[in-house]
C-alpha cells in the first residue's frame, strides 16, 4: 500500500525568507501524480502544485517549486519569499495511475506540516 | 471560478442521530468524493462516486455511511447513527471526467460535532 510521510509536524519561517517542506512516499508503482495542498485556518483545501512522476522537470508555480527525486521517493516543497498568507497546514498527497491509463480514485495524504510565517 | 459548495459549515448532533451532509459539486464535474479529517490528523479518503454508483470506498466507509446524488446538482453523505468518533471535518471534492491530472476541487468542509 502507498504511504506518504511528512516528518516535520511544524515549521516556522521569517517573512521574505525561503522554507522547504519535506515529503517522502512509498510505492511500487512507476507512474503516479504528486500534489501539495494548502489548508489555511479557513480549513479549505487548496491545490498548490502538482507533479507527474514521468516528468523529470520539477514543477514550479510562482513562488512555489518542488524538488522531485523519484529514485529517493522524495517530493519536497520550496516556498520562496514567504508571505504571511502562506501560513497554513501543508499536505503532500499521492495519486496512483493504473495500467489502463486511469487513476485510482483516492488521494493518499500525509499527516501535514503546519507552517507559520513570522512577520 | 466555480467552486464546490458544502452545507452546513458546522453541524452539531447527538450520538445515535442521523445526519446528512450536503455538497454541490462543480457543474461539469462527474467524479465526486468524500474525505474526512479528524481534528489534528490527516485527511482520509471515504468514498468516490461516478455514474450514480460508488466506484471505490475505504474501510472507514461502513454500513453506517451512504452517499447519494438525489438530483442533478447535490451529492450527499448520510451517517445513519452517529458515533462520537464520527466527529470530524468532512470534505466533498469533485473533478472532471477523463482528466486524471486534474486536481480534486475541494469544498470548504462541514465540521461535524457529535455529542
Amino acid at each position: 500500500a502507498q504511504t506518504v510521510t511528512q516528518s516535520q509536524p511544524e515549521m516556522s519561517v521569517q517573512e521574505a525568507e525561503t522554507v522547504t517542506l519535506s515529503c517522502t512516499y512509498d510505492t511500487s508503482e512507476s507512474n503516479y501524480y504528486l500534489f501539495w495542498y494548502k489548508q489555511p485556518p479557513s480549513r479549505q483545501m487548496i491545490l498548490v502544485i502538482r507533479q507527474e512522476a514521468y516528468k523529470q522537470q520539477n514543477a514550479t508555480e510562482n513562488r512555489f517549486s518542488v524538488n522531485f527525486q523519484k529514485a529517493a521517493k522524495s517530493f519536497s516543497l520550496k516556498i520562496s519569499d514567504s508571505q504571511l498568507g502562506d501560513t497554513a497546514m501543508y499536505f503532500c498527497a499521492f495519486l496512483e495511475i493504473m495500467n489502463y491509463g486511469g487513476a485510482t480514485n483516492k488521494l493518499i495524504f500525509g499527516t501535514g506540516t503546519l507552517l507559520a510565517v513570522q512577520p | 471560478e466555480p467552486e464546490v459548495t458544502q452545507t452546513p459549515s458546522h453541524q452539531v448532533t447527538q450520538m445515535g442521530q442521523e445526519v446528512i451532509l450536503r455538497c454541490v459539486p462543480i457543474s461539469n464535474h462527474l467524479y465526486f468524493y468524500w474525505y474526512r479529517q479528524i481534528l489534528g490528523q490527516k485527511v482520509e479518503f471515504l468514498v468516490s462516486f461516478y455514474n450514480n454508483e460508488i466506484s471505490e470506498k475505504s474501510e472507514i466507509f461502513d454500513d453506517q455511511f451512504s452517499v447519494e446524488r438525489p438530483d442533478g446538482s447535490n451529492f450527499t453523505l448520510k451517517i445513519r447513527s452517529t458515533k462520537l468518533e464520527d466527529s470530524a471535518m468532512y470534505f466533498c471534492a469533485s473533478r472532471r471526467e477523463g482528466d486524471y491530472n486534474s486536481p480534486l476541487h475541494f469544498g470548504n468542509g462541514t465540521r461535524l460535532t457529535v455529542t
